[in-house]
């Protein structure tokens, strides 16, 4: 089976530009989480979709939204950016939830200038 | 207020010899611990699980200890091998499948040949 993918790999935008991101989960995974990664804070979970529905949220502002679609694949899209939002985005899936074991995708490297 | 607490961020330890990597949470609710491995420029990859009903999970050289009443687990990788050296992750759930998974900070081990 083919492993998460996400892509960009890396992108760069300016301060107060938005920036989507893109996650294709593992075949027959129906859970999609998304995770922020900085090296002060490590992981920090900024909300998961399951059947195209967000069923989880982490404690991030507003500007930072995602979706779902039927084919299980995601989006994460960031508003308005600030330099403190650059970050590796990491995308993982599940067969049914964040609260088992997760496999990750290598990440998208965000730099804000 | 951190609920996973991984105190040390960095470990160096001898080819051969044991590393010992430790994890403190602070959510009596927690009943699912994870370990994941992390490479640079990739994504996080699963090592090894526990489930609260068990205190010791083995997998290859790779083995976790998990003290309830201490909410204290650690990870014992014996014999330790230079492909060892990464960043590993702690990682805890509470909620069944659609608990969240809450990630320590990380520890960067070494495994100096």
């Amino acid at each position: 089976k083919a492993g998460v993918t996400q892509t960009p790999r890396y992108l760069i935008k300016t301060r107060g530009q938005q920036v989507t991101l893109s996650c294709s989960p593992i075949s027959g995974h129906r859970s999609v989480s998304w995770y922020q990664q900085t090296p002060g804070q490590g992981l920090q979970f900024l909300f998961e979709y399951f059947s195209e529905t967000q069923r989880n949220k982490g404690n991030f502002p507003g500007r930072f939204s995602g979706r779902q679609f039927s084919n299980s694949r995601s989006e994460m899209n960031v508003s308005t950016l600030e330099l403190g939002d650059s970050a590796l985005y990491l995308c993982a899936s599940s067969l049914v939830g964040t609260g088992e074991k997760q496999y990750f995708g290598p990440g998208t490297r965000l730099t804000v200038t | 207020d951190q609920q996973v607490k991984q105190n040390s961020p960095s470990l160096s330890v001898q080819e051969g010899r044991i590393s010992i990597l430790n994890c403190d949470y602070t959510n009596s609710m927690f009943d699912y611990f994870l370990w994941y491995k992390k490479y640079p420029a990739e994504g996080p990859t699963f090592l090894i699980s526990i489930s609260s009903i068990k205190d010791k999970n083995e997998d290859g050289r790779f083995t976790v200890f998990l003290n309830k009443s201490a909410k204290h687990l650690s990870l014992h990788i014996v014999p330790s091998q230079p492909g060892d050296s990464a960043v590993y992750f702690c990682a805890a759930s509470g909620g069944g499948s659609q608990g969240n998974l809450i990630f320590g900070k990380g520890t960067k081990l070494s495994v100096k040949p």
